[in-house]
């Protein structure tokens, strides 16, 4: 079954400065990967997403992520980190033989002033 | 606009009770989920529903269950045979299940069980 793996519960930026929240996934077939954003008592919102087409996906917000299948991983990146950027974000994976998406436990983003 | 709705926001129930969340929505999509958030772990799957009149476990059934009557309702009754149940729940729906297309999210249901 695939998973996926975030590094890092919480990740404190300045503002303006990059973001890069990694996220690493494992599926025995080739995934389709999600990246979602949760702001306190709020329901999840999507991101970006790869679904097999170009390897650099861009999203919503400025947010970008990458897919490197060698490396297995997604990773969320943002040049300039805003304040409004504070919030959990989700990777998930997606397969559609499980017909299940699983979320790995979340990266709590905190942007310093 | 067309969404997914949950209600209430907040619900604060006694323990043994059973209580039932809502879940509605009007996008026309066949998939809906039922995920529960504790702090640390992500979201983990209850239920899905592929299609009305069916569905199926997921990872952390035990303690709840589910309807399926119409397309656009998927609601949600943890019961008192769940032994922590209080979390936040948040119900979700998709085009088809899983795949290349993403789920929407309600806003989430804060059960607080005392």
């Amino acid at each position: 079954a695939q998973s996926v793996t975030q590094l890092g519960s919480h990740v404190s930026v300045s503002e303006g400065a990059l973001v890069l929240l990694r996220c690493n996934y494992s599926s025995s077939v080739p995934p389709y990967l999600f990246w979602y954003v949760q702001y306190p008592n709020q329901g999840l919102q999507l991101l970006l997403k790869y679904t097999s087409a170009a390897t650099l996906v861009k999203g919503i917000n400025g947010f970008e992520a990458e897919f490197k299948k060698s490396e297995t991983s997604f990773h969320l990146t943002k040049p300039s980190a805003h304040m409004s950027d504070a919030a959990e974000y989700f990777c998930a994976v997606s397969d559609a033989r499980n017909n299940d998406m699983r979320f790995g436990a979340g990266t709590r983003l905190t942007v310093k002033p | 606009d067309g969404g997914i709705t949950q209600s209430p926001k907040y619900l604060f129930r006694k323990e043994g009770q059973n209580v039932t969340l809502s879940c509605e929505q009007n996008l026309n999509h066949d998939a809906m989920y039922w995920y529960r958030q504790d702090p640390g772990q992500g979201l983990r799957l209850i239920y899905y529903s592929q299609i009305v009149n069916d569905f199926q476990k997921g990872d952390i059934a035990e303690g709840y269950s589910v309807s399926r009557e119409k397309k656009e309702s998927f609601p949600l009754t943890v019961t008192s045979a769940q032994k922590n149940p209080t979390a936040f729940y948040l119900c979700a729906s998709s085009i088809t299940p899983a795949d290349s297309y993403e789920q929407y999210f309600g806003p989430g249901t804060r059960l607080t069980v005392t």
